[in-house]
């Protein structure tokens, strides 16, 4: 778990400001992910990428912006935050596609005001 | 698109006491059943998973089934412990994106009392 991190831990934004969170694994794994964590909707995919430069959207990609210049790094951007992105946010990274065991970040909590 | 149901929302159990969680998938081709605990304030974890060529897997304590005809699988877990308080999310890969992604169950809360 230590492989894959996130930064920051807490963020507090107000709306319409851009934010960018970050994703960084030391695994060397292809395929990275985005969810966001809510009450009641469980672990929902935002941006997913096989690999370096390849990436296509997840469930509610609305209002976010990925990119993945290296393997490693899987930044993912709100361009004018909301409140309704409010939520927690974890990254996570597995070695084949989604038939494989996908390891988690330690998540990102957002509060935008 | 896929979409998975899991039940029921909260469980709660006493020591010792058998837990049963149940998720149903929409995707028919689907063929990857993993289940993850999230601890209190932690990340996620892979505790178990099952492929569509197996009906049942067992790891000690927890045990999963799957029925692909009626597209429902369970978790099941024997001789609970405090310890196995957590969220449970059960997840399903569908065939869209070829098999790229895991669509998520919204998750069900155990508490195991003493």
């Amino acid at each position: 778990d230590a492989g894959i991190t996130q930064s920051p831990r807490y963020k507090i934004t107000e709306t319409g400001r851009q934010v960018t969170l970050m994703c960084h694994q030391t695994w060397s794994h292809s395929y990275m992910f985005w969810y966001r964590q809510d009450l009641g909707h469980g672990l929902r995919l935002i941006y997913y990428s096989a690999a370096a430069d390849i990436t296509d959207k997840g469930e509610v990609p609305d209002g976010y912006v990925v990119s993945r210049s290296k393997t490693e790094n899987f930044p993912l951007t709100l361009e004018s935050a909301t409140r309704s992105q409010t939520s927690v946010y974890f990254c996570a990274s597995s070695e084949l596609a989604g038939r494989d065991t996908q390891y988690f970040g330690p998540g990102t909590r957002l509060t935008v005001l | 698109g896929e979409n998975v149901e899991q039940h029921p929302s909260t469980l709660s159990v006493q020591e010792g006491d058998s837990a049963v969680i149940k998720c149903t998938y929409s995707d028919s081709a689907s063929n990857y059943f993993p289940w993850y605990k999230q601890e209190l304030g932690k990340r996620p974890q892979l505790i178990i998973d099952i492929r569509s060529n197996v009906g049942e897997k067992k790891d000690q304590r927890i045990a999963v089934t799957l029925n692909k005809t009626a597209k429902h699988f369970s978790l099941h877990i024997t001789e609970t412990q405090p310890e196995d308080s957590a969220v449970y999310f059960c997840a399903a890969s569908p065939l869209s994106g070829g098999y790229n992604k895991l669509i998520f169950g919204a998750g069900t809360r155990l508490a195991v009392h003493p």
